[in-house]
């Protein structure tokens, strides 16, 4: 079945690092791919997503690139902020809206 | 736009009780509700999805006479955990997909619900 793989964590960095979250997916056809942000306390919101292959989504910094050959979905921003500490879920959805998330990325940025 | 409520935050029950959890979808109408359930530290788990006026469709291993889902109306889903059990203690999360416009391709998901099973 369709499956998503993420990079365990917990990642823990400084202000202004770079950040890569690593994801791969398992699934026939063509799903469309997302990355999912839970901040402390709240639900989980939607960071950016891509529909097909070699698409890139972009959102409040971050960028991910749909890429097909790899299977890979990962996540990157070049200088993270205290407030970008949170749980990060990549997902895969297939035409039956349903979403399959990864095991989901703690990360902290530490001032 | 786009928001999604869950009623209670929190509740702590009894074993052997049974708790509702309301999920609203407050600015749009939904056709389709997601219910999810995340335990500490790992992914979110579906249970099932609930298509407005029709029977719930839920995921293999998820007992659909423990986890009761109602989706009476487009803008509200509930979840009952029936004589629940301290196993059942977790994060219940919903997500709700529109019928139109920006909500029609997106699922928004609620705050959560923490159930605490004594």
């Amino acid at each position: 079945g369709d499956s998503v793989t993420q990079m365990e964590g917990p990642v823990t960095l400084s202000e202004e690092a770079f950040l890569t979250i690593n994801c791969t997916y398992t699934a026939t056809g063509y799903p469309s791919l997302f990355w999912y942000v839970q901040y402390p306390g709240e639900g989980l919101q939607l960071l950016l997503k891509a529909t097909k292959a070699d698409d890139k989504g972009s959102n409040k910094g971050f960028e991910a690139t749909y890429r097909k050959e790899t299977t890979s979905f990962h996540l990157e921003k070049g200088s993270v902020q205290v407030s970008d500490s949170a749980v990060y879920f990549c997902a895969l959805r297939k035409n039956d809206y349903k979403l399959s998330f990864g095991a989901g990325t703690t990360v902290t940025v530490r001032a | 736009g786009a928001v999604v409520s869950q009623h209670p935050s929190w509740v702590i029950c009894k074993s052997g009780t049974s708790v509702k959890i309301e999920c609203r979808s407050l600015d749009f109408q939904a056709t389709t509700m997601f219910w999810y359930r995340q335990f500490p530290k790992q992914s979110l788990m579906l249970m099932a999805t609930s298509n407005e006026g029709s029977k719930a469709t839920y995921e293999q291993g998820v007992e659909k006479d423990k986890f009761l889902i109602n989706h009476a109306s487009l803008t509200l889903s509930t979840l009952t955990v029936t004589s629940a059990h301290p196993e059942d203690s977790s994060f219940y999360i919903c997500s709700a997909r529109g019928m139109t416009d920006k909500a029609v391709n997106e699922q928004f998901f609620g705050p959560g619900t923490r159930l605490t099973v004594l």
